[in-house]
């Protein structure tokens, strides 16, 4: 089973800032990983898949990077609505074997 | 519009079983792999099932295989999942997702998601 590791687990930033939040993945995942926002009592919501492409409707101040095991989700400028969950995913195993990261709590400063 | 309408959860003791529902509508249901996601309360995501859109092809979490069941009926737009044997540990709200894979995205990607149904299992 492919574990992804996120970090931090809580990151406190304040609106309007930067934040960046990190995956690592156990083994490569190629390209296949997908990051999802959800929110108290809601849903996931996609955001990205594919390591670097916003999902529809995801605003441009969402992005991805990375390949193989080390992956980014970065935020750029904090809006009151982006303070949620995080989590990473995986779709590379074969058969299908998805797994998710732990979550990192996006934070108000 | 997409819409994933979860039903079927409640309160179960420990080795009962139980059947969810996923009612779907807004887009072609027969033309789309789904899956099963669970998360226990406080806790994070966890991948269990899948089916293929023709519902030829079903693969499963390890925590689950061999105790849930994924089913679907394309003439009545809905996935299912019986739950057998449940455990305290099953405790989860329960959500199903949409695939969106085609020759753009890769499959294990879910871009639609119901609200969920939450699973109790007590005594």
């Amino acid at each position: 089973e492919i574990v992804l590791t996120q970090s931090p687990a809580t990151l406190s930033v304040s609106p309007g800032e930067r934040a960046t939040l990190s995956c690592r993945a156990s083994q490569s995942v190629s390209s296949n990983l997908a990051w999802y926002q959800q929110k108290l009592g809601q849903a996931p919501r996609l955001l990205i898949y594919g390591a670097s492409t916003r999902a529809t409707g995801i605003p441009a101040r969402f992005s991805g990077n990375g390949s193989g095991t080390d992956f980014t989700l970065t935020i750029s400028s904090l809006q009151s609505e982006d303070f949620a969950v995080y989590y990473c995913q995986q779709s590379n195993s074969w058969p299908p074997l998805y797994t998710f990261g732990q979550g990192t709590k996006l934070e108000i400063k | 519009q997409v819409q994933l309408v979860e039903s079927g959860g409640g309160v179960v003791q420990p080795g009962r079983s139980l059947r969810l529902s996923c009612a779907a509508s807004g887009f072609t249901f027969s033309a789309y792999d789904m899956h099963w996601v669970r998360q226990a309360p406080g806790k994070g995501l966890e991948w269990l099932t899948v089916i293929s859109y023709h519902g030829s092809n079903k693969y499963y979490g390890d925590s689950v295989k061999g105790q849930f069941i994924i089913s679907r009926d394309n003439s009545k737009n809905t996935l299912y999942l019986q739950m057998n044997s449940l455990r305290v540990e099953d405790t989860a709200v329960y959500y199903c997702a949409r695939d969106p894979s085609s020759a753009h995205v890769n499959p294990g990607v879910f871009d639609y998601w119901g609200q969920g149904t939450l699973v109790t299992v007590s005594s």
